[in-house]
């Protein structure tokens, strides 16, 4: 069975810093997909990046990262140059040969100015 | 383009009555469709997912119920609520396992 673990319950960051949200996962499915969500106090999950098993190159996209290491089966979220609005819960997940997605529990992200 | 309504955004209920939340998407078809559940401050929990009108498959074994009566109309159910199913009920859709989820914005449910 796919297992996601997150194991920062909150973390805090300066404005205009990068930080890294950490994520391992554990899976026996040779492929499989890794994704990162972000949901504000209003609740709505928002996609933010995605890295194939498969995939060479560390996913990018804007100001977010994602830092595969396969052999240590981690995929942590990179968010450069931090932003207030970057305040919210973040969820790493996976998905292997089924159709199911299976979250973390997630990273509260708090922003300070 | 494709977009993804759930409704209603909040609901109350009391314990021992039914439920039924919607999910529809437009702009697509045949997506996977999928019920999460996420406690107050915590992770997601798969409920239901389908890949086809008619074809459920349950995650946890509880006294919810889904159907997908249509290609694209996903509903979540109940016959008697229990304290323990409140919480945010969030309906999400995609077209495969390597494609990302796109989620309704949610239901809150308090069961009193």
């Amino acid at each position: 069975a796919q297992k996601i673990t997150q194991t920062q319950p909150g973390m805090f960051v300066q404005e205009k810093e990068a930080v890294t949200l950490d994520c391992t996962y554990d899976t026996s499915d040779q492929s499989y997909g890794l994704f990162w969500y972000k949901q504000p106090s209003s609740g709505e999950m928002i996609f933010l990046i995605y890295q194939g098993s498969y995939d060479e190159q560390n996913a990018t996209e804007g100001r977010y990262s994602l830092n595969f290491q396969k052999a240590r089966k981690s995929a942590n979220l990179v968010i450069s140059a931090s932003q207030l609005g970057d305040s919210a819960m973040y969820f790493c997940a996976m998905t292997g040969y089924g159709n199911k997605l299976v979250f973390g529990a997630g990273t509260i992200l708090r922003v300070k100015s | 383009s494709q977009t993804i309504h759930q409704w209603p955004a909040t609901l109350v209920q009391p314990v021992g009555s039914p439920l039924s939340l919607e999910c529809t998407v437009e702009g697509t078809s045949n997506p996977n469709l999928y019920w999460y559940r996420q406690a107050a401050g915590r992770g997601l929990q798969l409920l239901f997912y389908s890949v086809g009108i008619g074809q459920i498959s349950s995650e946890v074994p509880q006294n919810l119920s889904a159907s997908r009566p249509q290609d694209r109309q996903f509903i979540l159910s109940s016959k008697k609520l229990l304290l323990s199913d409140s919480g945010f009920y969030l309906c999400a859709w995609s077209m495969g396992a390597r494609s990302p989820l796109h989620f309704g914005n949610g239901t809150r449910l308090t069961v009193t």
